[in-house]
């Protein structure tokens, strides 16, 4: 399988500190996504990053990809409150049918 | 901004009965799919569609499912006979014909199989 496993499972920070997550593949992928579920909603596109691009910055978000050790990082700088959600990767390997993890549930403390 | 929207927002069913989640993709979008989340797993692909054929399905899409695109705004989700492990979210996601990047997601359809 080429299911994303995050680490951690959950991360419990303080405002303004940054939060950092961690995604683990399998196998060979055209791009990896990330996206955010907020508590019995939707998941949200945040940002996706190709097969052959190493880091990609959106707004708060950076994102790394390391294909040599299929893996990838997010990185929330300066969270806010409003940050407190489950973030998942998704991997994507043929035709947008995405494998996703089980995502880092994040507590932003106020 | 266009959005992905689904309903029911939420469905109680008796195990054995039919259920049909409805999704109305975003107008421009082309390619279609569903997922679903059992509470506290992961969110698993379920099927695409484009072209108003299956393009593909997961080994979850048994024949109990089919989907359907009945007119050019409506994509369903149909569940024959449904199972109490049917119980999760689904979710209806959309791209549109460049599929330059993410997928649109839906609030999710909550099904709970009594």
């Amino acid at each position: 399988s080429q299911q994303g496993e995050e680490d951690p499972q959950a991360l419990s920070i303080q405002e303004g500190e940054n939060a950092t997550m961690n995604c683990s593949y399998k196998t060979s992928i055209n791009n990896l996504q990330w996206y955010r579920q907020n508590s019995g909603r939707g998941l949200v596109h945040l940002i996706l990053i190709r097969s052959n691009e190493r880091e990609k910055h959106s707004g708060r978000l950076r994102v790394t990809l390391d294909t040599s050790k299929k893996s990838s990082s997010l990185l929330i700088t300066a969270s806010r409150a409003a940050d407190t959600a489950s973030y998942f990767c998704a991997t994507d390997a043929n035709d947008y049918k995405l494998s996703f993890g089980a995502g880092t549930t994040v507590t932003v403390r106020a | 901004e266009p959005e992905v929207t689904q309903t029911p927002s939420h469905q109680v069913t008796q195990m054995g009965q039919e259920v049909i989640l409805r999704c109305v993709p975003i107008s421009n979008h082309l390619y279609f799919y569903w997922y679903r989340q059992i509470l506290g797993q992961k969110v698993e692909f379920l099927v695409s569609f484009y072209n108003n054929e299956i393009s593909e399905k997961s080994e979850i899409f048994d024949d109990q499912f089919s989907v359907e695109r009945p007119d050019g705004s409506n994509f369903t989700l149909k569940i024959r006979s449904t199972k109490l492990e049917d119980s999760a979210m689904y979710f209806c996601a959309s791209i549109p014909q460049g599929r330059t990047g993410e997928l649109f997601f839906g609030e999710g359809s909550r099904l709970t199989v009594l």
